[in-house]
């Protein structure tokens, strides 16, 4: 059975452009989540959902960063501007809702902004 | 809210030998505590949980201890493989209510052959 999707794996792109990441969760999974992972931060969580809709954004570090759930099988991270501090490396993961906290990840995005 | 500490940063041992990676935890409502492996240009794997209703949980090679009391719990790994090598995070959430994983900042294992 499938893992977490995610696409691309890697994405470089010049400051100032829009940047979009996309997510597929494991089917039947409820939560989505989007961390991002830096050397200097970690695993931070940005933004996680249920059922498609935001539950808590408290992470996204700023108006830059926006997440979308449009239906149960796919999400979208996107920034605009981006700026090279928003390198690092991106996480989806999901979860069942009978088992919320056991979080599948997916192989991420690495995102470069030169 | 949260906060996970994890020690060591680096952790090397001889195959066959054991390892030990320590975390700590201040919410005393967390009750739920994964650890997860990343090997290099993955995501992070989930490969042992456990509760807070539990003080040890064993899988194969690889155990989880918790002390509660002290907010403490640790992820043992005996006989060790080549193939362990790897950043390994411990974290801590809530099994109930808000479903955020808080996350300590890893552990490199290298397992020398």
């Amino acid at each position: 059975d499938a893992g977490v999707i995610q696409s691309p794996r890697h994405e470089v792109t010049e400051m100032g452009q829009e940047v979009t990441l996309r997510c597929k969760p494991i089917s039947g999974h409820d939560y989505l989540f989007w961390y991002r992972q830096t050397m200097m931060r970690g695993l931070e969580l940005l933004i996680y959902f249920n059922n498609n809709v935001p539950i808590d954004d408290s992470g996204m570090p700023e108006d830059r960063f926006s997440a979308k759930m449009p239906n149960a099988s796919f999400s979208t991270l996107k920034i605009q501007p981006s700026e090279p501090r928003d390198s690092a490396v991106y996480f989806c993961a999901s979860s069942f809702a009978g088992l919320a906290y056991e979080q599948y990840f997916g192989p991420g995005t690495r995102l470069t902004v030169t | 809210g949260e906060n996970v500490e994890q020690h060591p940063s680096t952790l090397s041992v001889q195959e066959g030998d054991s390892a030990v990676i320590k975390c700590t935890y201040s919410d005393s409502a967390s009750n739920y505590f994964p650890w997860y492996k990343q090997e290099l240009g993955k995501g992070p794997q989930l490969i042992i949980d456990i509760r807070s209703n539990v003080g040890e949980k064993k899988d194969q090679r690889i155990a989880v201890t918790l002390n509660k009391t002290a907010k403490h719990f640790s992820l043992h790994i005996t006989e060790t493989q080549p193939e362990d090598s790897a950043v390994y995070f411990c974290a801590a959430s809530r099994i109930s209510g808000a479903n955020n994983l808080f996350f300590g900042t890893g552990t490199r294992l290298t397992v020398i052959p």
